[in-house]
């Protein structure tokens, strides 16, 4: 079984640029999620999909972020305009049945 | 509000030098509890959900205890190759996400 895959991997960019980053969850799963993990801290919810509708984007600073996910399937996490602050590690999870996540490898990101 | 406390922060064990992490937690209405490994540079690797106090599970040198405060991941003769991460995490009845915490970084040493 395929796990979930994340792209891509690293990125640096300047503050106030954009970023996109990309997910493509384990085939058949319905729930995907988004986590922001800071060094040193645990992973942090920002959005959730059921199929390709949002279930909680509750702490998604909207001001700058966005998501979608495409026919219920790939999903893109947005910034623009990106801060200092939101360098992190962007993890991409799914979930057959809204329980147990399965973590992509995450995208590095270094804003300068 | 969901709360997860993880003990230590961090733990230096000589190789089979046994010890156990704490994760004590505060929810509405528990819907279950996980632990999660993390290597360096990768994503959460699921290792136990517990559902209710008294719950026990086992994975070779892993054991994962449940009450109603608090969660324990005991370590038997640890391993160099169990240097990592490890995450606590709850679910609250109704939610489908994880509210983690901060994790205890294992090193083990040969």
């Amino acid at each position: 079984e395929a796990g979930v895959a994340q792209s891509p991997r690293y990125k640096i960019i300047e503050k106030r640029q954009s970023v996109a980053f990309w997910c493509n969850p384990i085939s058949g799963h319905a729930t995907l999620y988004w986590y922001q993990q800071i060094l040193g801290q645990g992973p942090k919810l920002l959005i959730q999909f059921q199929n390709n509708g949002v279930v909680d984007d509750s702490q998604l600073p909207k001001d700058r972020f966005s998501a979608e996910r495409l026919k219920g399937v790939d999903s893109t996490l947005k910034i623009q305009p990106a801060k200092l602050e939101d360098s992190a590690v962007y993890l991409c999870a799914s979930s057959l049945d809204g329980f147990r996540h399965y973590f992509g490898p995450g995208t590095r990101l270094t804003v300068t | 509000e969901d709360q997860v406390t993880q003990s230590p922060e961090a733990l230096r064990l000589q190789e089979g030098e046994s010890s156990s992490l704490n994760c004590s937690y505060t929810v509405s209405g528990l819907r279950g509890l996980f632990w999660y490994r993390q290597d360096p540079g990768k994503g959460p690797e699921f290792l136990f959900t517990l559902y209710s106090a008294g719950e026990e599970k086992e994975k070779e040198r892993l054991k994962a205890t449940l009450t109603k405060k608090e969660s324990f991941l005991h370590i038997t003769a640890p391993k160099p190759e169990d240097s990592a991460t490890y995450l606590c995490a709850v679910q609250h009845t109704g939610a489908n996400n994880l509210f983690f915490g901060t994790g205890t970084r294992l090193t083990v040493i040969p």
